[in-house]
């Protein structure tokens, strides 16, 4: 079974930092595309980045560039996601997503999410 | 960037009834559109890609149509398990990937 846990979330003052983290398992981690999308309390949902498989290339939504940095270890199927000088609108439910076979395209499946609060 | 904006908002819709949903892409996305099915405190999960195909394990009440700008989720005889929030989410053009505001679909 396809399995995506994520876990580092939790209440972090703004401007302060969090790592989170996406355990993968059920499928060849190192053959596909990953992403993380936020949904902040009772709104829709944002991507905010995505990387290669082999970590060659990233992408990020305007809003986190500079500030947030996805990385992945293939060798322990894990994906992260580096949040600095975090602001209150960052303030959401972290969900780590796979992409399709065939590319980056559509995201299935989706891990249950991590929830970041960034309040003092 | 490419805006997705789905109407309407919320739809209420009684069971065994047909539901329709739409979502409309601010330029062509060519077939390049999935949608997504969100209960409440649950992740989303994957419908339909390519516009118009099934994801694995999705009942065949679900279909989806449409093509460049126009796109429609109908739902054709609800069940109780379908009352939820449905996103359409573009993947023509990315970065970045774009999603709709959703549709809210509930109980008559």
């Amino acid at each position: 079974e396809v399995q995506l846990v994520e876990s580092g979330g939790g209440l972090v003052q703004p401007g302060g930092s969090l790592r989170l983290s996406c355990a993968a398992s059920g499928f060849t981690f190192s053959s596909y595309w990953m992403s993380w999308v936020r949904q902040a309390p009772g709104k829709g949902l944002e991507w905010v980045a995505n990387i290669k498989q082999d970590g060659s290339e990233k992408y990020y939504v305007d809003s986190v560039k500079g500030r947030f940095t996805i990385s992945r270890d293939n060798a322990k199927n894990s994906l992260y996601l580096q949040m600095n000088s975090l602001r209150a609108e960052d303030t959401a439910v972290y969900y780590c997503a796979r992409y399709d076979s065939s590319g980056a395209n559509w995201f299935d499946p989706w891990g249950q999410g991590t929830l970041v609060t960034v309040s003092s | 960037e490419i805006v997705m904006t789905q109407s309407p908002a919320t739809l209420s819709v009684s069971p065994g009834e047909r539901a329709t949903l739409s979502c409309r892409a601010s330029q062509s996305v060519s077939s390049n559109l999935a949608w997504y099915q969100q209960k409440p405190g649950q992740a989303p999960r994957l419908l339909i890609y390519g516009a118009s195909t099934r994801a694995t394990g999705i009942p065949a009440r679900f279909s989806g149509s449409g093509s460049g700008t126009e796109f429609t989720l109908t739902i054709s005889s609800l069940q109780s398990e379908d009352f939820a929030v449905y996103y359409c989410q573009q993947y023509n053009n990315w970065p970045p990937y774009s999603f709709g505001q959703g549709t809210k679909l509930e109980i008559k």
